[in-house]
């Protein structure tokens, strides 16, 4: 059974980067079959889709927060990453990473693998 | 963005009880919808998917029905572990958006 965990750093800086790394254990993120994504929760508030990868490497990001975001894949390693630059209080949140199938179409099945995810806090 | 408009925000329902959550969407998105369980502290669980098919494992009390833009979630007897809150995801067009979530509460 697939698993996702996150990792990183729970204090980060006004200005400074947000980066945090998805381990997937339990099957391959090389599969071919799914997307790897990003999620996250502010406290007492609803879900926001940051982006999403694809093993080839392929991305697509939020139009809110495009220019500020980066997700890579490391398939050695069976993991991927989540890189926000630039932040400030408003990015502080439970991030998650999950796991969203793709049909034979190729369009997205929706995230049904959720990582257990991390508290992020930006403050100096 | 699809703009999904979840209702009611809150509920409150007794065990046993038949609950309704409705999702309209802004636009067509077929029945690219799945419906979300979150308990304080953890992760969303995934109930349904495309609408109306349940998840392996999930009870059976639970159903998903809708196409197009609007959809419902029904819990056909209210059990004391489903008090949580529920949001539905759109995923037919990029970003993939949230309702804004209804929390059941325990009358």
């Amino acid at each position: 059974q697939v698993q996702l965990q996150e990792s990183g750093p729970g204090l980060v800086k006004p200005s400074q980067t947000l980066s945090l790394t998805c381990t997937v254990s339990g099957g391959s993120i090389s599969s071919g079959s799914y997307y790897w994504s990003w999620i996250r929760q502010p406290a007492g508030k609803g879900l926001e889709w940051i982006g999403r990868i694809y093993t080839s490497g392929s991305t697509n990001y939020n139009p809110s927060l495009k220019s500020r975001v980066t997700i890579s894949v490391d398939t050695s390693k069976n993991q991927f990453s989540l890189k926000l630059s630039s932040v400030t209080a408003a990015d502080t949140a439970v991030y998650y990473c999950a796991r969203e199938g793709i049909a034979a179409a190729g369009n997205p099945l929706g995230a049904d693998v959720w990582g257990q995810g991390t508290t992020v806090t930006v403050s100096s | 963005d699809i703009q999904m408009t979840q209702s009611p925000s809150s509920l409150s329902a007794s065990v046993g009880d038949r609950v309704t959550i409705t999702c309209r969407a802004s636009q067509g998105i077929r029945n690219d919808l799945g419906w979300y369980q979150q308990k304080p502290g953890k992760a969303p669980k995934r109930l349904i998917y495309a609408a109306s098919s349940l998840q392996s494992g999930v009870p059976s009390r639970f159903s998903g029905s809708g196409s197009g833009t609007e959809f419902t979630l029904t819990i056909s007897s209210l059990q004391p572990e489903d008090f949580a809150t529920y949001y539905c995801l759109q995923h037919n067009s990029y970003p993939p958006t949230f309702g804004g979530g209804t929390k059941v509460e325990i009358k």
